[in-house]
């Protein structure tokens, strides 16, 4: 079975820094899909980024990036220009290709970002 | 906004009573699941759906079963409820025809078991 893995349970970053946020996840295959998602306070989740593994480019949205290693089976989220409204949990997760069309998407067990003034 | 709501939004039960949970969405997808979310545990899913009667366990299926009449309401129910229900429930969509699959979530439900 696939897990993800997010070891750093907590994160805290001033505004305007950078921050990193490491994602890693065991397969066999090797064509996958991985996400990030966000969720701030209001419990809503929200997708920030995707990236498929078939593609060498790192994916960007804006101020989020990815470094996507698949030999290491990283995935890590980079926050540039950190903001107050970037303080949430933050869930990597993991898709397999469809086989039938009932893939599920894996998540990790989240890493708090908090963003000091 | 992915068109799905989520009811009750907050429910307190107690231990031994049914509950049911509602997941309405307005664009006819066929794929929803829900799932749980609990501290230090992430988001695990519970059940899914891939057409309407067509179900599937996930991992963490024990004490709860679902229903899918309708393409637009998904119903997952805890035919008694115990402590270790206790959690926010989300249930999510897969858009049609989407090539990476991504989720879209509702607002999710929290529900206290007493």
């Amino acid at each position: 079975a696939q897990t993800v893995t997010q070891s750093q349970p907590e994160m805290s970053v001033q505004e305007a820094e950078t921050v990193t946020l490491s994602c890693t996840y065991d397969t066999s295959e090797s064509d996958y899909y991985l996400f990030w998602y966000k969720q701030p306070p209001s419990r809503q989740m929200i997708l920030v980024i995707r990236q498929e593994a078939y593609k060498q480019q790192n994916a960007t949205e804006n101020r989020f990036s990815v470094n996507f290693q698949k030999a290491a089976k990283s995935f890590s989220l980079k926050i540039s220009d950190s903001q107050l409204g970037d303080a949430a949990m933050y869930f990597c997760a993991y898709r397999r290709p469809s086989q039938g069309g009932s893939e599920k998407l894996v998540f990790g067990k989240g890493t708090k970002l908090t963003v000091n003034p | 906004d992915a068109g799905i709501t989520q009811s009750p939004r907050h429910k307190v039960t107690e231990t031994g009573t049914p509950v049911t949970l509602r997941c309405h969405q307005t664009e006819n997808h066929r794929y929803m699941y829900w799932y749980r979310q609990d501290p230090g545990h992430g988001l695990r899913l519970i059940h899914y759906s891939y057409g309407v009667k067509d179900t599937d366990k996930g991992e963490v299926s024990d004490g709860y079963s679902v229903s899918r009449s309708k393409t637009e309401d998904f119903l997952l129910t805890l035919e008694s409820a115990t402590s270790s229900q206790t959690s926010v429930y989300f249930c999510a969509i897969r858009p049609t025809g989407g090539r990476t699959g991504e989720l879209f979530f509702g607002e999710g439900s929290r529900l206290t078991v007493l």
